[in-house]
């Protein structure tokens, strides 16, 4: 299986911050990783995909970027909405793990 | 509009059997494969297993094969996942998602369906 590592699995910052969160694949994925947002007692939202396709409707504040093993998901000003956890997801081979999360918090 | 509808909340009682479900409109149902996704109170997601409508061609995780089944009918576009005894640990939320035909990504989710095993 692969396993991916997200560093940090929390973080504070304040509004207007850059936030940076990385994922580590334990084996190449080429670009075959996504981004998911998800707010308490809600579905996933997905943010990213292809390592850095910004989906439809996610604010252009949200990046994403990297390939093989090391992606990052940029928040380029933190936003009170952004309040929430932050998981990665590769979807290169079976079984298509996520990573453990990172809880953003706004100061 | 695209949307994925799952079940009710359950409650059941450890050894008991359970169904739930999720059904998918908007869309070609036969042509999307529909994974489903775990999240036990207060943790990260876990990613079950995944199963193609069209021919039921189903994928599981490791650390679920044996313990869940996914199956679908695709006569009335709806996917299910399956316990034969619910264990106390069942107890999660339970995500579907449909799966990109070509990017792979989980653009849409279903609302969740949370399990409660409790004797």
């Amino acid at each position: 299986d692969i396993q991916l590592t997200q560093s940090p699995s929390f973080l504070s910052a304040s509004v207007g911050d850059r936030v940076t969160i990385t994922c580590r694949a334990s084996q190449g994925i080429s670009s075959y990783l996504a981004w998911y947002q998800q707010k308490p007692g809600k579905a996933p939202n997905l943010l990213i995909y292809g390592a850095s396709t910004l989906q439809s409707g996610v604010p252009s504040r949200f990046s994403g970027s990297g390939s093989g093993t090391e992606f990052t998901l940029t928040i380029s000003s933190l936003q009170p909405e952004d309040s929430a956890t932050y998981y990665c997801q590769q979807l290169h081979s079976y079984p298509l793990t996520f990573g453990g999360g990172t809880k953003v918090e706004i100061k | 509009e695209v949307q994925l509808v799952q079940s009710g909340a359950e409650v059941k009682k450890p050894g008991e059997s359970l169904k739930i479900s999720c059904k998918g409109s908007g869309y070609s149902f036969t042509t999307y494969w529909i994974g489903w996704v775990r999240q036990m109170p207060g943790k990260g997601l876990e990613w079950m297993g995944i199963i193609y409508p069209g021919d039921s061609d189903t994928r599981y995780s490791p650390s679920f094969q044996g313990q869940v089944t996914i199956s679908a009918d695709k006569s009335i576009s709806t996917a299910y996942l399956q316990w034969s005894s619910l264990k106390a640990s069942d107890t999660a939320m339970y995500y579907c998602a449909r799966r990109d035909s070509t990017s792979w990504h989980f653009a849409y989710w279903g609302q969740g369906t949370l399990v409660t095993v409790s004797s």
